[in-house]
């Protein structure tokens, strides 16, 4: 099993709609997830960190489930300029490193 | 302006060439890192440093070296041992050890002629 897994897309949505992402880890262990997102031929950036708690940030809200094993984003009245892929990550085993998740791709059309 | 920068931003290796790519940052950060991209693929470690004069093997150590002689500097010298080098080289760093946030240069893309 992968470390970090996520569905790669591409998911179209028109202007204005919400979109959900979720993102699977395997180690119970991991303390630290965030979110990064990544332009075309660009390096990735932070988006947000996630929270027991889970966290918004306007339009952009992460909830972790410990549970599961899953963090999720959810994007609402999502914009043109929210096309890009978004990538999960997660700190590894001994938490000396993040392990990145090769992305989910958003393409949010007109 | 603080931040990490990474040169050039395009290089090109001949085979059996050894080639060295840039990496600064003046963000006092402690930890440096480098990854490789390859399409369609997520982010791999290459090597990591968590303190000046010492680095760790990520997961994909094999034809890669690098130094760490200052705490702003993080070099990566890809050997003529990478059999498949073309990739896109993205290096990061974070205050302190660990699963800290890291932060991105812009990148370089090397490409094999």
């Amino acid at each position: 099993r992968k470390e970090v897994e996520q569905d790669p897309g591409p998911f179209n949505v028109p202007e204005g709609a919400t979109v959900a992402f979720n993102c699977t880890y395997s180690n119970s262990a991991s303390q630290s997830f965030f979110w990064y997102r990544q332009d075309c031929r660009k390096e990735p950036k932070l988006l947000m960190s996630v929270y027991s708690s889970g966290n918004e940030d306007g339009r952009f809200t992460a909830q972790l489930n410990r549970a599961s094993q899953y963090i999720s984003l959810l994007i609402r009245d999502s914009k043109l300029s929210d096309s890009a892929t978004y990538l999960c990550v997660v700190d590894a085993t001994g938490f000396q490193k993040l392990v990145f998740g090769t992305g989910t791709r958003l393409l949010v059309s007109p | 302006d603080g931040g990490i920068t990474q040169s050039p931003k395009y290089l090109f290796r001949k085979e059996g060439q050894n080639v060295t790519l840039s990496c600064e940052q003046n963000l006092n950060h402690d930890a440096m890192y480098w990854y490789r991209q390859d399409p369609g693929q997520g982010l791999r470690l290459i090597y990591y440093s968590q303190i000046v004069n010492d680095f760790q093997k990520g997961d994909i150590a094999e034809g890669y070296s690098v130094s760490r002689e200052k705490k702003e500097s993080f070099p990566l010298t890809v050997t003529s041992a990478q059999k498949n080098p073309t990739a896109f080289y993205l290096c990061a760093s974070s205050m302190g050890r660990g699963g800290k946030t890291q932060y991105f240069g812009p990148g370089t893309r090397l490409l094999v002629l």
